[in-house]
């Protein structure tokens, strides 16, 4: 019963580097999101997946890419990583239209040097 | 004005106490709310969600709902100090495809 993994969980890059964050989840669900923790800020979306084959831009996507890769995995890519980028980043999935809440995964630490 | 506005705390109750944790939103035409629970270096943990005016019991907790007022609220009875993290308030927004969270407000429930 994994639920949402997110991988890695830990992931320092330099300026400049690329990396992607990859996030599965086993419970069938339609909609999977990605979100940003930052300190006093809360969680802000990044980018969501209302359902396989749909992307839509959250609050803050500059500097992300996604992909919906197909029903159970939606992966965070960034291009070219700046130090603004460090954060805890959490994956999550909800049935259609998030009306009974998220599963959220792990999370994972990146930071930006 | 942020979308979902939170007190950050600290709140800080005795053991056997009643937290009363508090949350306002702009959105007038969101129809979902949601309480989750986040200890300190975990992801959230949805523990309450109501949708309908008045309240909602589960064990100890309670949500309560004033759409007229935009306000929502989580009760936790008897706390105890497993209780202690932040507690995230969320609206689902109109369109019902993204939740909006509030920062969180941090609970520390004293022995």
């Amino acid at each position: 019963n994994a639920g949402v993994t997110q991988t890695p969980k830990f992931q320092v890059l330099k300026t400049g580097q690329s990396m992607t964050l990859q996030c599965a989840q086993d419970m069938n669900h339609n909609s999977m999101y990605w979100y940003r923790q930052d300190p006093g800020m809360g969680l802000r979306l990044i980018y969501y997946s209302a359902s396989e084959g749909t992307t839509d831009k959250g609050e803050v996507p500059n500097g992300y890419n996604v992909s919906r890769l197909n029903k159970r995995e939606f992966s965070l890519r960034l291009e070219s990583a700046a130090p603004s980028q460090t954060s805890v980043y959490f994956c999550a999935s909800s049935e259609a239209r998030s009306n009974y809440g998220y599963t959220f995964g792990s999370g994972t630490r990146l930071t930006v040097v | 004005q942020k979308e979902v506005e939170q007190n950050s705390g600290p709140l800080s109750v005795p053991e056997g106490a009643i937290a009363s944790l508090n949350c306002t939103y702009s959105d007038r035409g969101s129809q979902s709310f949601f309480w989750y629970r986040q200890y300190s270096g975990k992801s959230p943990e949805l523990i309450m969600f109501i949708y309908s005016n008045g309240d909602k019991e589960d064990g100890r907790f309670t949500a309560q709902l004033n759409k007229a007022s935009q306000y929502v609220s989580l009760l936790i009875r008897d706390s105890q100090p497993s209780d202690s993290a932040t507690y995230l308030c969320a609206v689902l927004n109109t369109g019902g495809f993204k939740t909006i969270f509030g920062a969180g407000t941090r609970l520390f429930v004293k022995a």
